[in-house]
Order: structure tokens, then sequence, then C-alpha cells
């Protein structure tokens, strides 16, 4: 799988927006880009993924730079319950399993 | 979304005795199951991926005889920690991939901390 690098921590002020920078140089054609994040003692859950085109949906935006070597995550409005791991994460269709790197610690703060 | 229910949240075991963890697809048909573990303040590592009626593949380092997976239902994956050890204590996360599901999106459980002592 194509390597992915996220800063390890970031933090936010509530209410203002969080951007979070992945880089993914070695990308593939055929990569998605996903993006998943853990709550503290819970499983991931998904956020957000594209391919080529920026992606909004009700959590978040996915904005993917034109040559996809890097993208960004964008969270218009941060709550404290958006505190979490955020992963970044290449991925084909194949349906193969997500292979999580470190990922970005975001703290919140009030 | 889909939704996959693990049980139990959270067990405590005695060192040398064996501990299930089952992961339940709730409202899908789940072809594929993956099997994570995560240990604190590290990512999730892939331990095996399941599929409905054939055996388990592990990733390198899992040893199958000690991690137990039974996938015999489209709805049911088992883990089973055999002779569990203090250094077995970790979170274990399962994730699904069902038949006809829309999206690529990856469904997983709530997770399972477990503790050896």
């Amino acid at each position: 799988d194509a390597k992915t690098t996220q800063p390890n921590s970031m933090e936010s002020n509530e209410e203002e927006p969080v951007h979070l920078p992945c880089n993914h140089s070695t990308i593939s054609g055929t990569d998605y880009i996903h993006w998943y994040r853990q709550l503290p003692s819970q499983g991931p859950e998904y956020v957000i993924h594209g391919l080529t085109s920026n992606v909004n949906n009700r959590m978040a935006s996915l904005a993917i730079a034109e040559d996809r070597k890097s993208s960004t995550l964008i969270l218009h409005r941060a709550t404290l319950r958006d505190a979490a791991v955020y992963y970044c994460i290449l991925r084909d269709n194949s349906g193969y399993a997500l292979n999580f790197g470190k990922g970005t610690s975001l703290l919140v703060t009030p | 979304g889909a939704v996959v229910s693990q049980h139990p949240s959270r067990v405590i075991c005695k060192s040398g005795t064996s501990v299930k963890i089952e992961c339940r697809s709730l409202d899908f048909q789940a072809t594929t199951m993956f099997w994570y573990r995560q240990f604190p303040k590290k990512s999730l590592m892939l331990m095996a991926t399941s599929n409905e009626g054939s055996k388990a593949t592990y990733e390198q380092g899992v040893e199958k005889d000690k991690f137990l997976i039974n996938h015999a239902s489209l709805t049911l994956s088992t883990l089973t920690v055999t002779s569990a050890h203090p250094e077995d204590s970790s979170f274990y996360i399962c994730s699904a991939r069902g038949v006809g599901l829309q999206g690529a999106e990856a469904f997983f459980g709530q997770g399972t901390r477990l503790t050896v002592v």
C-alpha cells in the first residue's frame, strides 16, 4: 500500500475550522483517499473518501490536490466531540483491509 | 450506515484461560470480516481476514493457534484468544465488508478491551 504522512497532533479551538493535512506522494491511479477517525475507546468510524474531485458530506469536506499527492480533511466548525485520532488511508476498491498509520491526534479546546 | 456490533465491550480474564469475542453484522451480510488489535497509544494492526465458510488468513507474526477465528455465518465472526497471557491485553476491533453495500466505507465494531490478569 502507498504510504501516507500526517502530523502527529494538531490543536484547534472549538467552533473554528480545522484543516488536517495528509501527504501521499506515491499514490497510484486507482487509490482512493479515505479518512477515518477514532474517538477514545471506540472503533474507527468512516468520515469521507474521494478519488480526484473535492468531496463534501455532513461530517466534513475533503480537498484533494490536483496532482493527488496530498489532501486535506476540513472540519468546518470543530466541536469537543471531534477530538479524535484522524487517519488518512489510501485504498483501491478491491475491498481488502484498511491499513492504518499513526494518524493525527486532534485536540479541541473550549 | 451499516451496524457492526462487538461483544463484550470489555472483559477481564485470568492468565491461562480463553476468551471469545463476537462480532456481528446487524443489518447486512458480511462476506468478509477483519480483526484488528490496538495497543495503548498505537495504531490498529490487522491480525487476520476471515471469509464466511473458509479458513482465516493471518498476518505475519500472528499465531493462528492462539487467535482462533471462526466465521461460520454471514452475520457472525468470533475471535477466541486461547491461553491468554498479560501481553495479550489489548483493544480488539472487528470490521466487516458486506454483499451489495453501497459505497466504499468500512464498518467497525465498537471494540473489546481485553485485560488479562
